[in-house]
């Protein structure tokens, strides 16, 4: 079973600060995926990384993949309210396969005005 | 165009009866997955469904819980005998092609057990 650990599970930080939420796993992943939640909806995706080292920026948020393909961040600069939510980074297993994505338990992060 | 939808999107029910959770994927995608999210434990994988076939089973949680998909669109999940410990949110997401194609996830259904 591979298992993705994210830290921290919770987070409460004022508008304005940086902050970086993290996901580790001692397997390999062909891709991770980051993804935002809201309460009453269903996960949306932010963002793909495919490739070891692969940096993607979106906005504010600026995600990482580690060289070995087994662990990801998540920055967010000059966090805002509208920030607020349940960020969940999932895997795509190494060597493919007919599975659903393998998911984190998620950071839940609170940015407050 | 549309997204995923699911219904109902709220289910309360007793022990024991049964309950079946509906999903309408995005119109054209051939595969579809049902994720179970419960408080604390994040998103399990249930099963997922290339066209109509479920090539795994086996993320089930026990034979309480079946799936069907027909016609290659809409699914179903049926949980038999419920127990207290199914209480959670059901989600179902659909991709365009087979994994690892990007997911798209539905509103999903909650759950109660009493």
């Amino acid at each position: 079973t591979q298992l993705l650990e994210q830290s921290p599970q919770f987070l409460s930080i004022q508008e304005g600060e940086n902050l970086t939420v993290y996901c580790n796993s001692s397997s390999v992943f062909s891709s991770l995926q980051w993804y935002r939640q809201e309460p009453g909806e269903g996960p949306v995706l932010l963002v793909t990384v495919v490739t070891g080292g692969e940096v993607k920026k979106l906005k504010r948020l600026t995600f990482q993949f580690g060289d070995a393909r087994k662990d990801s961040s998540l920055h967010i600069t000059a966090a805002q309210p509208g920030d607020t939510g349940l960020y969940l980074c999932a895997g795509t297993a190494s060597g493919g396969g007919a599975d659903g994505l393998t998911f984190g338990k998620g950071t839940h992060l609170i940015i407050q005005p | 165009g549309a997204g995923v939808s699911q219904s109902p999107s709220n289910k309360v029910t007793e022990k024991g009866k049964d309950v079946e959770l509906r999903c309408d994927p995005i119109s054209g995608h051939t595969a579809l997955y049902w994720y179970r999210q419960s408080l604390g434990q994040g998103l399990e994988f249930l099963i997922y469904f290339q066209g109509n076939s479920a090539p795994d089973k086996s993320g089930l949680p026990s034979d309480r819980f079946s799936a069907e998909r027909t016609g290659g669109s809409v699914s179903t999940l049926t949980i038999q005998r419920t127990q207290q410990e199914d209480s959670a949110v059901y989600l179902c997401a659909s991709s365009l092609l087979n994994p690892p194609d990007t997911q798209y996830f539905g509103p999903g259904t909650r759950l109660t057990v009493l």
